[in-house]
């Protein structure tokens, strides 16, 4: 079975600043996706990035930046030039290829200082 | 609002007795999927449609939840004789075709608590 986990059960930064929110997962999957989802106060989850195992390129979006080391099974969350909206729980999610199954971490709960 | 629409948002109901909630996904995603959240923790699989196909189950499902999604547009979620165990919040999401080729979309969920 696969397993994410997120290590950070908190953080908090100063708007502005930069931040990089951990996840680590277990598989023996060779052929899989990953994912980091937003989900702000009394709002719906919305997808921030994803990656393909496949694919050696990190995927970027806007300020949002991966670092996929998928040896070291590892999927971080870099977010560049923090600001306010940025405050939410961050969920890592892990999908097997041909599954419709998302696996989530525990989450990390982010919070922007002004 | 064309998103995942979900209702209720809150549901307080004593132990013992059943609940419903329903979910409308985006008009044209064939599939659709129910999570719970716990505090504190992720979304948790429970189940997915596939238009009205029900593919998938998880073992969280137990006997007393029912997930239906007639003519394969809404979609219920029932749970029978309530206990303090299912307080969560209930999760709906839909997409257009598998999550691994498009991006699933959140409802704002359903928040259950059992007294």
């Amino acid at each position: 079975a696969q397993t994410v986990t997120q290590s950070q059960p908190e953080m908090s930064v100063q708007e502005a600043e930069t931040v990089t929110l951990s996840c680590t997962y277990d598989t023996s999957e060779s052929n899989y996706y990953l994912f980091w989802y937003k989900q702000p106060p009394s709002r719906q989850m919305i997808l921030v990035i994803r990656q393909e195992a496949y694919k050696q390129q990190n995927a970027t979006e806007n300020r949002f930046s991966v670092n996929f080391q998928k040896a070291a099974k590892s999927f971080s969350l870099k977010i560049s030039d923090s600001q306010l909206g940025d405050t939410a729980m961050y969920f890592c999610a892990f999908l097997p290829q041909g599954a419709q199954k998302l696996v989530f971490g525990q989450g990390t709960r982010l919070t922007i200082n002004p | 609002d064309t998103g995942v629409s979900q209702d209720p948002r809150h549901k307080i109901t004593k132990r013992g007795q059943n609940v419903t909630f329903r979910c409308d996904p985006i008009s044209e995603h064939n599939r659709l999927y129910w999570y719970r959240q716990t505090l504190g923790q992720g979304p948790e699989f429970l189940t997915y449609f596939q238009n009205e196909a029900q593919l998938e189950k998880s073992r969280l499902l137990s006997d007393r939840f029912s997930a239906e999604r007639p003519k394969g547009s809404f979609s219920t979620l029932e749970i029978q004789r309530t206990e303090q165990g299912d307080s969560a919040m209930y999760l709906c999401a839909s997409s257009l075709t598998g999550i691994s080729n498009t991006e699933a979309f959140f409802g704002q969920g359903t928040r259950l608590t059992v007294v």
